[in-house]
């Protein structure tokens, strides 16, 4: 069965600490690797991770791909209360199928 | 401007009662799909599209129907059956190519219990 799985489930962190979410997967035909941030609305696109080994970059928000070992990690520095979100890690396969985590829920606090 | 149109925002249902979320999209996407999101947790999916007049069950399509007569549309009746309709609903789209950005998502529609 196609799965991914997050880690922590939920952060609290203060302002200006460093956080890494960590996301697993198991899915067949893999095609690339999606984090998302979500607020109150709709997730907003982060990054789109296809490669292994090659960082993504974002001001204070990066990620990286291990394909061998099936999983990516988001890592956020110097955090700011608006980085306050539910973190979504997705699997998009050849089959335009999308298989997401349960998300980590992190609260920076001031 | 290119986008997802989830409507209603907010919608209220009785007992017993039949209702549908709209979902229309102008981006000229072949793929559609449908979220159920609950308090604190990701996102689970109900139904796809990938093309016209076709559609495949998610993980939790039990209580739901959709229907897929327009490319553009892609709308989801939450039945009598389906028991525990409170949640977040999303819809969402995407292209079967190569592209920067995978699926687009609409803002979402709020479902509660009367």
């Amino acid at each position: 069965e196609d799965k991914v799985v997050q880690s922590p489930l939920s952060l609290v962190v203060h302002e200006g600490d460093t956080v890494t979410l960590n996301c697993s997967y198991e899915v067949t035909n893999f095609r690339s690797l999606l984090w998302y941030k979500q607020e109150k609305k709709a997730p907003t696109f982060l990054f789109m991770l296809t490669s292994s080994g090659i960082e993504k970059k974002s001001g204070r928000l990066s990620s990286i791909l291990d394909k061998k070992e099936l999983f990516s990690i988001l890592n956020i520095t110097a955090t700011q209360t608006g980085d306050s979100a539910i973190y979504l890690c997705a699997v998009w396969n050849t089959g335009n199928q999308f298989y997401f985590g349960t998300g980590t829920s992190l609260t920076v606090i001031p | 401007d290119g986008g997802i149109t989830q409507s209603p925002k907010y919608l209220f249902r009785k007992e017993g009662q039949n209702v549908t979320l709209s979902c229309e999209q102008n981006l000229n996407h072949d793929a559609m799909y449908w979220y159920r999101q609950d308090p604190g947790q990701g996102l689970r999916l109900i139904y796809y599209s990938q093309i016209v007049n076709d559609f495949q069950k998610g993980d939790i399509a039990e209580g739901y129907s959709v229907s897929r007569e327009k490319k553009e549309s892609f709308p989801l009746t939450v039945t009598s059956a389906q028991k525990n309709p409170t949640a977040f609903y999303l819809c969402a789209s995407s292209m079967r190519g190569q592209g920067l950005q995978p699926q687009h998502f609409g803002d979402g529609t709020r479902l509660s219990i009367l």
